[in-house]
């Protein structure tokens, strides 16, 4: 089974609204990583957890701040987002994020639009 | 540093030809190499990857490509196209430090009927 899964699918929110998004994966993978991806663009990283600490952020505004609770389920905790954070989030995982010959796996992705 | 050139942002196909979608790397170190495809509203789905030994590497729905380090290249091919195959094709190659991907800007393949 190589399924990333990510909930909700689509997310309508203001700027002044608390939302999270939710990833899962259950392959045993010890890294994973949320992307961004505008319309017409590839995946932006922006955050990689690694044995479930944070190893890198990609100088993401802190009103994302991710959280990984178990190697399975990552977060992505939303506050106080701009218009133009609205995009697909995406979601992946690898079975390790240091190296270079691992495959990463994408989930579907959560379009999200901020009003 | 690592990089990745996807010349063509369209490439427009019959049903039944040949394609073929260019990517061109740069890397300081023996490149690992991607292709993704992503359908409308989708994640991303890998089709193929490049790490080491055998220079043609065949990947899912009939698609491969061949690694030419003399060129500096990694094009995805397939014989015949279909409808279905009608998508957004990334290449990507891993940075040499952490595993991370570092993707080019993609190449929307159309399949006319």
């Amino acid at each position: 089974d190589t399924e990333v899964t990510q909930t909700p699918k689509h997310l309508v929110m203001g700027m002044t609204n608390k939302k999270s998004l939710k990833c899962e994966q259950h392959m045993g993978h010890r890294a994973m990583y949320w992307y961004k991806q505008k319309a017409k663009k590839p995946p932006e990283l922006m955050f990689v957890y690694s044995y479930e600490k944070l190893s890198i952020n990609e100088s993401v505004p802190s009103r994302f701040s991710p959280e990984c609770p178990n190697s399975s389920l990552l977060n992505l905790h939303l506050h106080a987002l701009q218009p133009e954070d609205s995009a697909l989030y995406l979601c992946a995982s690898s079975q390790f994020a240091s190296r270079d010959e691992e495959t990463q796996y994408f989930g579907p992705g959560t379009r999200l639009l901020v009003l | 540093a690592q990089s990745v050139t996807q010349l063509g942002s369209h490439v427009s196909v019959s049903e039944g030809a040949l394609v073929l979608l260019r990517c061109n790397y740069s890397s300081s170190v023996p490149p690992y190499l991607f292709w993704y495809v992503q359908y409308p509203n989708q994640g991303l789905q890998l089709l193929l990857k490049y790490t080491t030994g055998a220079t043609l590497v065949k990947g899912i729905n009939g698609f491969e490509a061949e690694f030419k380090k003399s060129e500096t290249s990694f094009h995805l091919t397939k014989p015949s196209a279909h409808m279905s195959d009608a998508a957004e094709y990334f290449c990507a190659v891993s940075d040499g430090s952490q595993g991370n991907l570092i993707f080019g800007k993609g190449t929307k393949l159309s399949v006319k009927p």
